[in-house]
This record gives C-alpha cells, sequence and structure tokens, in this order.
C-alpha cells in the first residue's frame, strides 16, 4: 500500500492550462477506473472534483478534466484561476475495500 | 444534507490512546461506510481505514492493523475511530469521510477534522 506519486508541485499563470501527474501500480490506478481527486485549501477538509477518473460531481467548474493511462491518472485543470490556488490529492480504489492517496501537489497560480 | 461532525481536538501523552468521534446527519446511517483519513502536519492525505455501518465490517491499512479500532454506534449514526499507542509521529488532524451516494469510490463528505496532538 504505497502512496500514490505526484509532483510536489505546478505552477501555471492565470487563463493556462497545467496538468496534474498521478502514479500508480496495476493493483491500484491500473486496475480500476476508481481515481478520485481532491482540492484542499489550507486549514480545510479536501472537496472532490473529480471521481471516477474523469466525472465531475455537480457543482465542479468543467475546467476541472480527469484522465487515465494505464497505471498514470491526470488531472487538467484549464483556464487557470487565482481561486485554483490548492493542494490536489488523486485517491485510487485499491480492492478489497482499501484505497490509497497520492502525496499531493500544490498549485500556484503565478 | 449531510453531516459529518467530529469530536474537538485532544493532546495525548506518548503510549497512551484515543478516541475520535464523528456523528453522522443527514441519511440513513446504515448505508454508508464510513472512512478515517488522516494529515499530519504539513503532510499529505493517509487512509486509514473504513467501516460499514451496515454491518461492522472493517478494513485497515497495514500500517495501522494491530493499532487501530474502528466502530459505529448505530443508536446514535456515530462512528468512532480509536488509535492505540500513540507515538509523536500519530500527531494529526484526523478526518471522517463518507463516500457518495453517485459512485461509492469518492469521498464526497467530510468531516471539520480533529487534531490530535502526541506531547509529552
Amino acid at each position: 500500500q504505497s502512496a500514490l506519486t505526484q509532483p510536489a508541485s505546478v505552477s501555471g499563470s492565470p487563463g493556462q492550462s497545467i496538468t496534474i501527474s498521478c502514479t500508480g501500480t496495476s493493483s491500484d490506478v491500473g486496475s480500476y477506473n476508481l481515481v478520485s481527486w481532491y482540492q484542499q485549501h489550507p486549514g480545510k477538509a479536501p472537496q472532490v472534483m473529480i471521481y471516477e477518473g474523469s466525472k465531475r460531481p455537480s457543482g465542479i467548474s468543467n475546467r476541472f478534466s480527469g484522465s487515465k493511462s494505464v497505471n498514470t491518472a491526470s488531472l487538467t485543470i484549464s483556464g487557470l484561476q487565482a481561486e485554483d490556488e490548492a493542494t490536489y490529492y488523486c485517491c485510487s480504489y485499491a480492492g478489497t475495500n482499501t484505497w490509497v492517496f497520492g502525496g499531493g501537489t500544490k498549485v500556484t497560480v503565478l | 444534507q449531510v453531516q459529518l461532525v467530529q469530536s474537538g481536538g485532544e493532546v495525548k501523552k506518548p503510549g497512551a490512546s484515543v478516541k475520535v468521534s464523528c456523528k453522522a446527519s443527514g441519511y440513513t446511517f446504515s448505508s454508508y461506510s464510513i472512512t478515517w483519513v488522516r494529515q499530519a502536519p504539513g503532510q499529505g492525505l493517509e487512509w486509514m481505514g473504513r467501516i460499514s455501518a451496515y454491518d461492522g465490517n472493517t478494513n485497515y491499512a497495514q500500517k495501522f492493523q494491530g493499532r487501530v479500532t474502528m466502530t459505529t454506534d448505530s443508536s446514535t449514526s456515530t462512528a468512532y475511530m480509536e488509535l492505540r499507542s500513540l507515538r509523536f509521529d500519530d500527531t494529526a488532524v484526523y478526518y471522517c469521510a463518507r463516500v457518495s451516494g453517485y459512485s461509492g469510490y469518492d469521498f464526497a463528505y467530510w468531516g471539520q477534522g480533529a487534531l490530535v496532538t502526541v506531547a509529552s
């Protein structure tokens, strides 16, 4: 149950697009299309932005999109806005009612 | 609306135990499992385990096996997480979370977190 691998930080200018990768193994990301992505602002609880790899919950901007290729999931934020500055975590179902999180990626809007 | 309200922060000595509660409302408690996630200061999220509120079945992360116990009380719609033999590096915010109703594999609802500080 090793943590999924995410880059520590990603930055972009307002209006640009950025992509955050999340690399797991054939036992988690690669086995299930059940990766979710969470946005967390300092001192706040996480909020789900993407579930089941690419689906957006009601109320989440369509600027957020998710995808997966083999053992790596990705979150893309298009039209970057100041309010997107936060830490983002991926999370994958890993079978037998267990989950694993990524280490988190701090997004900075320049 | 779904709400998860957790107990307050606690300060414990190394070797002690802590029990954090998570009171659910706004839905049928037995219909969804409760998951526990922790976050050490300045660190990432860590999945600790989950408990079925229907039958009490538990699944724990290997790291916490033998040291954690998750329980529920259906009469009060409350879930509990007890962590024993506390160490300094157990200092963290402990969150309870519930999966969404549309997927079952993402955590759509979160408690406000409970800070557990382990200090001598």
